[in-house]
């Protein structure tokens, strides 16, 4: 059974950072591209970032772009998002998804809630 | 960015009775292998999302069948033959075409 559980949330001040981690179990994490998504409190969905097998390919909204990064450790079955200079607007439950099909991704974390607010 | 737009934003279902929610991109999400990678999510109350639909009308396992998509190039649909209590929820259609990858606003469904 694919389970991925996130962790590593919390409230931070602006400017502040954080970083995710999402422990993955149950399919061959080396073989597979993943996802950060996240959700505003009341709002939809939004992409982050995504990541491929090894780590050498990685894409961001560009809302995020140069103050988080995504990474994975294939031989712990885990990936991360690392959150700098955090703002008001970053303040969501951030989900770690594992990719499925090409342009799609097939397994959701229950998320991790991140507030930044002084 | 690729701009989804989803119709209705609220959708009140009688049980028993169908419902449609309307999908629709800014460009089109064939990709050059001939594929469209249109998505439908469900995210029930309190949960996380949970995918039904992949390259527009595939669905995954487990998704009953009253749920279907259809669709080509900018517009999609997705469809529920018969509402049950459990589809209440709000659901997304997504593009995984063009990067970054954007999502619809959501329909909320709800029993009537």
């Amino acid at each position: 059974e694919v389970q991925l559980v996130e962790s590593g949330g919390g409230l931070v001040q602006p400017g502040g950072s954080l970083r995710l981690s999402c422990a993955a179990s149950g399919f061959t994490f080396s073989h597979y591209w993943m996802s950060w998504v996240r959700q505003a409190p009341g709002k939809g969905l939004e992409w982050v970032a995504n990541i491929n097998q090894d780590g050498s390919e990685k894409y961001y909204v560009d809302s995020v772009k140069a103050r988080f990064t995504i990474s994975k450790d294939n031989a712990k079955d885990s990936l991360y998002l690392q959150m700098n200079s955090l703002r008001a607007e970053d303040t969501a439950v951030y989900y770690c998804a594992k990719a499925g099909s090409t342009g799609s991704v097939d397994y959701w974390g229950q998320g991790t809630l991140v507030t930044v607010s002084s | 960015d690729v701009v989804m737009t989803q119709s209705p934003l609220s959708l009140p279902v009688t049980l028993g009775q169908p419902a449609s929610i309307s999908c629709r991109s800014s460009q089109s999400l064939v990709n050059s292998d001939g594929n469209t990678y249109l998505n439908w999510f469900q995210q029930r109350p309190g949960q996380s999302p949970r995918r039904l639909i992949y390259e527009v009308s595939t669905r995954d396992s487990g998704v009953p069948d009253r749920f279907s998509g259809s669709g080509s190039g900018t517009d999609f649909t997705l469809k529920i033959s018969r509402m049950e209590a459990e589809d209440v929820g709000v659901y997304y259609c997504m593009q995984g075409i063009h990067w970054p990858w954007t999502f619809g606003q959501g329909t909320k469904v709800e029993i009537k």
